[in-house]
């Protein structure tokens, strides 16, 4: 079975600071992984996708992720943190199950940016 | 907007009642997700629906129940509601496509509030 672990439950940044939110998966072939982003009181959105093309995935808002499948991470990375990159961020790892898709996430990343 | 549709957006209700939770996923998308999003709990998966059958379950109570129907639109049914309950519930929807269309896409969720 897929799994994911965000390592970090708390992350906090002052702003203009680089921001890293830590994510590692199992699972037994090659997976899509995605990052989802989550304000306060708002749906989860889309931040980025990886599907086996290339392994650097760049999303909006200036974040990207690199999937090292040696060390089965998918960390998530932005050079300079804004005040409205506060919010929780997801990890998610997908199954494809045939005709539908299984998706398993992660517990979750509070990031906080200081002023 | 990611296409997916829930409401009502707000509700409140007492104790012991039921209420049904309502959600149109993207056009063209065959599966559609339940998740429940609390403080304590965080986001927690219910039940996945993929063209009108049940594909998988998570932590969803015995007093839940959920269907989706022909013209796949899905319904989430809570009863015997208690404190307990209130919550962020939310919809997402998705399709097995090419390589890579594969995400899940969220709805903006109902928030229940159970007094």
């Amino acid at each position: 079975a897929q799994s994911v672990t965000q390592l970090d439950s708390h992350v906090s940044v002052s702003e203009g600071t680089p921001v890293l939110l830590r994510c590692n998966y199992s699972s037994s072939y090659s997976p899509s992984l995605f990052w989802y982003v989550q304000h306060p009181n708002k749906g989860l959105q889309l931040l980025l996708k990886y599907t086996s093309a290339a392994t650097l995935v760049k999303g909006i808002n200036g974040f990207e992720a690199e999937f090292k499948k040696s060390e089965t991470s998918f960390h998530l990375t932005k050079p300079s943190a804004h005040m409205s990159d506060a919010a929780e961020y997801f990890c998610v790892v997908s199954d494809r199950m045939g005709n539908f898709n299984k998706f398993y996430f992660g517990s979750g990343t509070k990031l906080n940016v200081k002023p | 907007d990611s296409g997916v549709t829930q409401t009502p957006k707000h509700l409140i209700t007492a104790t012991g009642q039921r209420v049904t939770l309502r959600c149109s996923p993207r056009s063209g998308d065959l599966s559609v997700y339940w998740y429940q999003q609390s403080l304590d709990q965080g986001l927690q998966f219910l039940i996945q629906y993929y063209n009108g059958e049940e594909r998988a379950k998570g932590n969803i109570l015995e007093r839940f129940s959920a269907q989706q129907f022909p013209d796949l639109h899905s319904e989430l049914n809570l009863s015997s509601l208690e404190l307990g309950d209130s919550a962020l519930y939310f919809c997402a929807s998705s399709v097995v496509g090419q390589a890579g269309y594969n995400e899940q896409f969220f709805g903006p969720g109902t928030r229940l509030t159970v007094l």
